[in-house]
Parts: C-alpha cells; structure tokens; sequence
C-alpha cells in the first residue's frame, strides 16, 4: 500500500465547478506539499503546509494531523487548471514520498 | 526565481547505450534529487546528493548511477539502457524544505 493515497485518480468538471482533489497518508510527516504538473512535464510547488489552511487565489490547501489528510480545493474552476495534481508529504530533510496524482480536466 | 534545468526535454535511446541526463540548478541549494515518474506509481526517488561529491541511494537505484563534481550540477548516469528505463526523469533541488522542480526528460528505450 502507497504511504500516499490520493482520490480521485482521475476527475473531469465543468469550467465554475468547485473541485476537492484528497491526500491522505500513513506515515508521521513534518510538511505536506501540493504540486502542479502540466502536459510537457514541468512541476511546480502550490502550497507547503504542516498545519491548518493556506489559500492563494482560487486555491486552497487544508491538512488536518491528527486524521493524516489534506484536501485541495480549487474555487470557479478554469480549463487552465487542468492538470495533474500531486500530493507529497516529507519525512525528513531529503525523505519526500509522492501520490500518484489526481488528473484533472475541467472543460469550458 | 530558482530555475531548475534539465538539459532535454525528449530522448530516444538504443538499449545498452550510456545515458547521460544532466541537470543544472542556479540557487546553491545543497540537495539535489532525481525521480522517475511512471503512470500509476507517482514519483519515485533514485538517486539524492546533500553536497559535492556525497550521494545517497533512493528508493529504485538499481541501473543508475550519478555523479555531483560540482554544486550546481546533479547528473543521472543510465550505464546500459534497457527498454524498463523508458520513463519521465525529474529533477529537482530543495532548500529550507522547498523542493523545485525541473521541466522533465522523457526518456524512451528502444
């Protein structure tokens, strides 16, 4: 079993829904971290978090420790937000373990 | 803003050719890291450097190598390609917890 979990693996909206990708874990962690990765490969860093919530702009990254879960949400959805969505969590220093990622397709 | 660097975006390789995947990053961060990326199974680690010249094996070593002469450069060493190292390659480099990514090298054995 993958120490990271996410759901759903794939996810199609329409374009104003509001979208929840999750993340849960089973391991003890001292960050948790939301990726972005586009069609051609390029990654890059949405949200660290190790507790509470953090919004920027239409996005927002919740963790809850003590239930090892994260959500993300992503308001007025947009078909620029399709993507793959990859949930990471650290365990130490250079000890990263990543989910599989959620692919999301939001259509116009 | 950091930029992480890879120095392909797309190869095609012929088994048991060398493979060099080299990549660059310009923020003196000290660890730098190489994953491969299958569909299914996420991101896995193969090789991470903490500093010149010190390597740590990851999770898939096996058929990798790499080499750290210097900061700023991290390279992955495919010492014989075989058609199950057709992959996605990312690297990345951290500090202060923050990990950036390169754009990715899509690597195909044929």
């Amino acid at each position: 079993k993958n120490e990271v979990e996410q759901s759903p693996q794939n996810l199609t909206a329409q374009e104003g829904e509001f979208i929840t990708i999750n993340c849960s874990y089973s391991v003890g962690i001292s960050a948790l971290h939301w990726l972005q990765q586009h069609p051609g490969g390029g990654i890059v860093s949405l949200f660290m978090l190790s507790s509470g919530k953090k919004k920027h702009g239409r996005l927002i990254a919740t963790i809850n420790i003590q239930e090892k879960h994260s959500s993300l949400h992503i308001t007025a959805s947009h078909p620029r937000d399709s993507a793959v969505y990859i949930c990471a969590v650290r365990r130490g220093n250079n000890d990263m373990r990543f989910g599989a990622g959620t692919r999301l397709t939001v259509k116009p | 803003d950091v930029k992480v660097t890879q120095s392909s975006r797309y190869l095609v390789k012929r088994t048991g050719e060398k493979v060099f995947l080299e990549c660059v990053q310009d923020m003196d961060h000290e660890n730098m890291f190489w994953y491969r990326q299958d569909p299914g199974l996420g991101l896995r680690l193969i090789y991470f450097s903490y500093d010149v010249k010190m390597k740590e094996k990851g999770d898939i070593p096996e058929g990798y190598s790499v080499s750290r002469e210097k900061k700023e450069r991290f390279s992955l060493i495919l010492e014989s390609a075989s058609t199950n190292q057709t992959s996605m390659y990312l690297c990345a480099s951290s500090a202060s917890g923050q990990a950036f990514f390169g754009q990715g090298t899509r690597l195909t054995v044929v």
